[in-house]
């Protein structure tokens, strides 16, 4: 069974650019959540998305955002990019719930920004 | 408000030692689950076990055990046999049926370092 898979796995932006991150759930998880993760804030909660829902959102600006496919497969996109954004961008799926213990990452998209 | 605190920064173990990584968690949901993830130098965040909160016993997953003492809100997670392949930042979080939804919170991590 193959696992979470996010592209592209490291890409360098400059400041005031757009970047789209894209993540492909293990089959059949219905649940894909992001995660942004930088040395000073640590791993921090973006957004949750559910059978192309939006089911809940951190606290980021409106310059994050995401959507969900109907095949499960989710982006994010980060409009008009600052240094403050180079992270690790992880994603999450799950099949029912993270209370059944399914929460799998994949590698992450290491975005830098100059 | 739910939070996830690691108080180790860092730790070493010895090779074919166990060491305990510490976790103690807040919140007031009765049902939660708890996790422990590992992440090597990658970048990917390897899950490694869960504890439920109503779960009687305490989960285990090969080397991996997570002590789990609900009163005291702790879920430590103990590595048997420690490897050199073991040295990583391991994270602790939680999540909780009130959000319905998958977020987690974390901790701040503990890197963990195995010397020879």
């Amino acid at each position: 069974k193959a696992g979470v898979t996010q592209t592209p796995r490291y890409l360098i932006k400059t400041r005031g650019q757009q970047v789209t991150l894209s993540c492909s759930p293990i089959s059949g998880h219905r649940s894909v959540s992001w995660y942004q993760q930088t040395p000073g804030q640590g791993l921090q909660f973006l957004f949750e998305y559910f059978s192309e829902t939006q089911r809940n959102k951190g606290n980021f600006p409106g310059r994050f955002s995401g959507r969900q496919f109907s095949n499960s497969r989710s982006e994010m996109n980060v409009s008009t990019l600052e240094l403050g954004d180079s992270a690790l961008y992880l994603c999450a799926s799950s099949s029912v719930g993270p209370n059944t213990g399914e929460l799998f990452f994949g590698e992450g998209s290491r975005l830098t920004v100059l | 408000a739910q939070k996830i605190t690691q108080t180790q920064p860092g730790m070493f173990v010895q090779e074919k030692e166990a060491v305990t990584l510490d976790c103690t968690y807040d919140t007031s949901d009765p049902s939660y689950g708890l996790f422990w993830y590992k992440q090597p130098s990658s970048g990917e965040m390897i899950f490694l076990i869960y504890q439920g909160s109503y779960d009687q016993q305490n989960a285990t997953e090969g080397r991996y055990s997570l002590n789990f003492q609900k009163a005291r809100k702790s879920a430590n997670l103990v590595i048997s046999a420690s490897q050199l392949g073991d040295s990583a930042m391991y994270f602790c979080a939680m999540s909780s049926p009130s959000y319905n939804t998958d977020k987690l919170i974390f901790g701040t991590g503990t890197r963990l370092q195995v010397f020879p």
